[in-house]
C-alpha cells in the first residue's frame, strides 16, 4: 500500500477559485516537503514543514502539518494558470531518514 | 533553476544493456540522491550518497549502483535493463538532512 496518500489525483478550477490538496500518511511526519512538477519534468521545492501545527506561505501558496503531524494540507488562494502541473508531497517517515517517500501526485488544471 | 544537472536528457535503450545516468550536484551540496518515476507515479528512493559512500538503498535490486566523485557528482548505472526499467531517473542535492533539490531528470526508454 502507498505510504503516502495524497488526495484528490486530480483537479480543473476555473482561475481566480481556491483549492486544497490533502496528503496523508500512516506513519509520524518527521518532515513534509511540498514539491511542483510540470509533465515530464524535475519537481521544484515548494515548502518544508516540521512541527506539528506548522503552517508556511509562499506567495499564494499555504502548506500545513496538522498537529498529530500525520496529514498535511497545501492551500492555493486566487488560482492562476501558472498554478497549473502536478503538486507531491514528500516525507521522511523514519526520522532523521534522508529517503523521503513520496505520494502519486496531484494533477492541479486551472481554466482561463 | 536548482543548480543541479543531469545528463542526458533522454536515452534509448534496449533490454540487456547498460546505462550510466551523470548528476551535478548544486555548490556547496555534499550529498546526491538518486530516484526512479514510473509514469503516473511518485519518486521511488534508489539510493543516496554521502561524502563518496552509499547511505541509504531503497528497494531496488543489485543491478542498479551508483557512485560519488570527490566534487560530488553522482552516477546512477544500470545494469541488464529490463523494460520496467523505462521511466523518470531524478537525482537530488541536499546538504546532509536538509531539503533536497531535484534535477531536470533523465528520461529512459528500454525496448
Amino acid at each position: 500500500s502507498q505510504e503516502l496518500e495524497q488526495s484528490p489525483q486530480s483537479l480543473i478550477v476555473q482561475e481566480g477559485k481556491n483549492l486544497t490538496i490533502n496528503c496523508t500518511s500512516s506513519k509520524t511526519l518527521y518532515g513534509l516537503y511540498w514539491y511542483k512538477q510540470k509533465y515530464g519534468e524535475g519537481l521544484i521545492f515548494l515548502m518544508m514543514l516540521q512541527k506539528g501545527g506548522e503552517e508556511k506561505s509562499h506567495e499564494k501558496i499555504t502548506a500545513k502539518l496538522d498537529e498529530k503531524k500525520q496529514q498535511s494540507s497545501l492551500h492555493i488562494t486566487a488560482s492562476q494558470p501558472s498554478h497549473a502541473g502536478i503538486y507531491l508531497c514528500g516525507a521522511d517517515i523514519k526520522g532523521g531518514s534522508e529517503k523521503l517517500v513520496f505520494g502519486k501526485g496531484t494533477k492541479l488544471t486551472v481554466n482561463p | 533553476e536548482t543548480g543541479v544537472t543531469q545528463s542526458p536528457t533522454h536515452l534509448i535503450k534496449t533490454r540487456g544493456q547498460q546505462v550510466t545516468l551523470r548528476c551535478s550536484s548544486q555548490s556547496g551540496h555534499n550529498t546526491v540522491s538518486w530516484y526512479q518515476q514510473a509514469l503516473g507515479q511518485g519518486p521511488q528512493f534508489i539510493f543516496q550518497y554521502y561524502r563518496e559512500e552509499e547511505n541509504g538503498r531503497g528497494n531496488f535490486p543489485p543491478r542498479f549502483s551508483g557512485l560519488q566523485f570527490p566534487n560530488y557528482s553522482s552516477e546512477l548505472n544500470v545494469n541488464a535493463l529490463e523494460l520496467d526499467d523505462s521511466a523518470l531517473y531524478l537525482c537530488a542535492s541536499s546538504l546532509t538532512g536538509l531539503t533536497q533539490y531535484f534535477g531536470p531528470g533523465t528520461r529512459l526508454t528500454v525496448l
